[in-house]
């Protein structure tokens, strides 16, 4: 079964740092785009960072530019989100998704772990 | 960054009937545009990518059309497990974006 699996989520204070990952089964991982995309309570969905099959391409949201780090470890077929200097507004439902072999559609998601940033 | 948006924020549907979704992109897009489906309490589902290709089983009743700017999904015949919120979503250019979302409630 094609699945991707989350983990890593709690609750942080602000400013504070928290490391969420990703584990994907079922498919060759190295071929595939991983994304993260979180969701706030209620809210809609955010697109928070990518990387490439390879590691070699990563972006990132401008909200979160330069606090968060996106990295993969193909050997383990696992992402990982490193997110430091959090803030109240990164409260959300964070989800993997994997992209189609094309970038044209996020059509694999994880069940999302939640970060919660509270004083 | 081009900005999604949707319309209307919520459209309330009998069962049986139509629903159509809009989504305007602030600039072209050309067809780099998907549609997910998301249930309370669940991942979203990716429903359409290439504004107008259904991905691996999505049933016929939804389709989608436009190219630009300009975005439509049409649910026909709407069952009871469409009822939903969509989203769409651009991959033309960083970052990604995806629309406020539309509620396909119930009438």
């Amino acid at each position: 079964e094609v699945q991707l699996l989350e983990s890593g989520g709690g609750l942080v204070k602000p400013g504070g740092s928290l490391r969420l990952s990703c584990v994907a089964s079922g498919f060759t991982f190295s071929r595939h785009t991983i994304n993260w995309v979180r969701q706030a309570p209620g809210q809609g969905l955010d697109w928070v960072s990518s990387i490439s099959a390879t590691g070699s391409h990563v972006n990132y949201a401008d909200s979160v530019k330069g606090r968060f780090t996106i990295s993969r470890n193909n050997a383990e077929n696992s992402v990982y989100l490193e997110m430091s200097s959090l803030r109240v507004e990164d409260t959300a439902l964070y989800f993997c998704a994997r992209d189609r072999i094309r970038e044209d559609g996020l059509d694999v998601w994880g069940q999302g772990t939640t970060v919660t940033v509270s004083s | 960054e081009i900005v999604m948006t949707q319309s209307p924020a919520t459209l309330s549907v009998s069962p049986g009937e139509s629903a159509t979704l809009s989504c305007r992109a602030s600039q072209s897009i050309s067809s780099h545009l998907a549609w997910y489906q998301q249930k309370p309490g669940q991942s979203p589902r990716l429903l359409m990518y290439g504004a107008s290709t259904r991905a691996t089983g999505i049933p016929a009743r939804f389709s989608g059309s436009g190219s630009g700017p300009e975005f439509t999904l049409t649910i026909s015949s709407l069952q009871s497990e469409d009822f939903a919120i969509y989203y769409c979503q651009q991959y033309d250019s960083w970052p990604l974006t995806f629309g406020g979302g539309t509620k396909v409630e119930i009438k």
